[in-house]
């Protein structure tokens, strides 16, 4: 079953703009990492929060994470069409290494 | 370093057959977990190995099975193909301390 669900299921843009989807999930967590996957390729790993970190960043990504509301979020300032993909959020909940990823949020940026 | 490596890339097979998908984690990578990606049900846990023992496992029939060797390579089956086991199954591989996992470019599987 999935611990995570993204919003929104979909997202367009225009090159330059700024791409901001959220996470929630159910149970309480010891991390939530975000990774990207580009046209039914491999999963590659995006950012790593943990449950007692509020902002990170990398980059042009800037990761948020609000534990009372099991939410976080994901931004990616002055897209690229080559940020064009799919991104999920993922936790592990027993910190067991065993992840749970939600369904993921398409995001595609025009030129 | 080279990353994870799956073979076969791409498959397509008959149900009722059984299917074996290879592994090979990044050099140095001892932990090779299985995901299974499909439309309906997303990216979903299958199992998880470690010094070729299994140290979680998903929620998956017994049809599903894996192993890994003593070189870290991990192997992956499941009997008795059914229509709803095509999928794309992703293979990742981590240093035991860490939860970055290393994701391969995934074998997809059809089933006919």
């Amino acid at each position: 079953s999935q611990q995570g669900e993204e919003d929104p299921q979909a997202l367009s843009i225009q090159e330059g703009e700024n791409a901001t989807m959220n996470c929630s999930y159910k149970t309480s967590i010891n991390n939530l990492q975000w990774y990207r996957q580009n046209s039914g390729r491999g999963l590659v790993h995006l950012i790593l929060i943990r449950s007692n970190e509020r902002e990170k960043h990398s980059g042009r990504l800037r990761v948020t994470l609000d534990t009372s509301k099991k939410s976080s979020s994901l931004l990616i300032t002055a897209s690229r069409a080559a940020d064009t993909a799919s991104y999920f959020c993922a936790t592990d909940a027993d910190n067991d290494y065993k992840l749970s990823f939600g369904a993921g949020t398409t995001v595609t940026v025009r030129a | 370093k080279a990353g994870v490596t799956q073979t076969p890339r791409y498959l397509i097979k008959t149900r009722g057959q059984q299917v074996t998908l290879s592994c090979s984690p990044i050099s140095g990578h001892r932990s090779v977990s299985w995901y299974q990606q499909t439309p309906g049900q997303g990216l979903q846990f299958l199992f998880e190995y470690f010094s070729e023992t299994q140290r979680n496992k998903g929620n998956f029939p017994g049809r599903f099975s894996g192993r890994q060797f003593s070189n870290s390579r991990s192997e992956m089956n499941v009997s008795t193909l059914e229509l709803g086991d095509s999928a794309l199954y992703l293979c990742a591989s981590r240093v035991f301390s860490s939860y970055e996992q290393y994701f391969g470019p995934g074998t997809r599987l059809t089933v006919t």
